[in-house]
């Protein structure tokens, strides 16, 4: 156990809806990660937050937003799902943002768009 | 961007040796070990800092080539619970944090 959660463990939507994944770091862990892993793209850095502020993103679409709360939770919202946004979504989360951290990953949030 | 991982897949015996390797195009800043197996998250291994310092615990150990960024992920004497996806990822000079992962390497240790 990471100590990271994720909830829910699993998400089954249609099309064109809208859906929030949520994340609670380790405790003390001030950065969060999001990341996606498909069969065809593999594990894919989506966005991170410290300490409630934006700090990197990676390949995320304009339809995904996210944010981090005061109480370092954070939140991934997926929008106007398509069938290509079926993943499963990881949260990771480290101490700081200092260069060679271990990222702890928590269980994932398998999403199945129909 | 993404880092090269070879090979994509190796099966073994129980007690054989494996290597993986992680390569990039890229100056790196470290490189990041994890397992994953099927359905579950990825879990951490090691990390490798730009020094060239190899790491290891138990059986598993790794290296890093800053010259050739190049990493190296061994495991002796393989053990059944060493089954499953291997993936590196990889932290760029300038966009620490930024973790970019290989596609893994699976590997499938038989009794």
């Amino acid at each position: 156990d990471s100590g990271v959660t994720q909830t829910p463990k699993h998400l089954i939507t249609a099309t064109g809806q809208r859906v929030t994944l949520r994340c609670s770091p380790r405790s003390g862990d001030l950065s969060v990660y999001w990341y996606q892993q498909s069969l065809d793209q593999g594990l894919q850095f989506l966005i991170q937050y410290y300490n409630g502020e934006e700090r990197a993103k990676g390949n995320i679409l304009e339809r995904f937003s996210a944010q981090q709360f005061p109480d370092l939770h954070s939140e991934l919202n997926l929008s106007s799902l398509e069938l290509g946004d079926s993943a499963l979504y990881f949260c990771a989360s480290s101490v700081g943002v200092r260069p060679g951290e271990t990222q702890y990953f928590g269980p994932g949030t398998r999403l199945l768009v129909l | 961007q993404q880092p090269v991982q070879s090979p994509q897949a190796v099966i073994l015996r129980e007690g054989e040796d494996a290597v993986i390797n992680c390569s990039s195009s890229k100056a790196l800043y470290s490189v990041h070990w994890y397992r994953q197996k099927h359905g579950e998250a990825p879990v951490f291994l090691m990390i490798l800092l730009k020094g060239g310092e190899q790491k290891g615990h138990d059986k598993i150990s790794a290296s890093f080539n800053e010259k050739k960024q190049q990493s190296s992920l061994y495991l002796t004497a393989s053990q059944l619970s060493y089954s499953g996806t291997y993936f590196c990822g990889t932290e760029k000079l300038g966009s620490q944090g930024n973790l970019i992962f290989g596609k893994g390497t699976k590997l499938s240790v038989k009794p």
